[in-house]
């Protein structure tokens, strides 16, 4: 099992909808995550971080964190065309981020 | 302006020919990272440094060499042993946590590396 998996998609929402991005992580001692836009060509830029189960919101994004199933998601709401990029989840291990693959979100106007 | 600064944007390598490619910050960030990405592909950890004078082989340090003399800095060298260079090479640094953790990394614009 990969230490942070994502769906690779690609995701692909009408745009004004909600785009929900799933994370799983296999270490249950892992404390924070990170959720990183990539738009295509460019490098990585981060958007969220959450350190506590629950609900973190941010404008349009909100990220979700349940340590007992180890999952962490992010919800875009009013989705945009300008959202459509590839969006990473992390989790620190080690002195080291550790990476999702990436889901590719396509907003279509 | 703080941030994190690769160069240059765009590189061209021949054969058996060694590159460096530059990482400079000025965040006061402790660790630095260089990360190689393959189109359509996700990052993989060549380097990381968590201190000065100190760093680690990532998951593909093959081929790569980096140094460490300074704190906002930290070049990556793509030698003649690497031989599929191409690729998106990207650098990020992090503060480190109360807890020991790593905080999350800010990268740089990063540096696109070609074979002639």
């Amino acid at each position: 099992q990969k230490e942070v998996e994502q769906n690779s998609g690609p995701l692909s929402v009408p745009e004004g909808a909600i785009a929900s991005l799933n994370c799983t992580y296999s270490d249950r001692g892992s404390q924070s995550f990170f959720w990183y836009r990539q738009y295509s060509g460019k490098s990585p830029e981060l958007i969220m971080s959450i350190y506590s189960n629950g609900d973190k919101e941010d404008g349009r994004f909100t990220a979700q964190l349940n340590k007992a199933s180890q999952y962490v998601s992010l919800l875009i709401r009013d989705s945009q065309p300008s959202d459509s990029a590839t969006y990473l989840c992390a989790a620190p291990l080690r002195g080291k981020l550790i990476f999702g693959q990436g889901t590719e979100l396509s907003v279509k106007p | 302006d703080g941030g994190i600064t690769q160069s240059p944007k765009y590189l061209f390598r021949k054969e058996g020919q060694n590159v460096t490619l530059s990482c400079e910050q000025n965040l006061n960030h402790d660790a630095m990272y260089w990360y190689r990405q393959d189109p359509g592909q996700g990052l993989r950890l060549i380097y990381y440094s968590q201190i000065v004078n100190d760093f680690q082989k990532g998951d593909i340090a093959e081929g790569y060499s980096v140094s460490r003399e300074k704190k906002e800095s930290f070049p990556l060298t793509v030698t003649s042993a690497q031989k599929n260079p191409t690729a998106f090479y990207l650098c990020a640094s992090s503060m480190r946590g109360l807890t020991g953790d790593n905080q999350p990394q800010h990268f740089g614009d990063g540096t696109r590396l070609s074979i002639l």
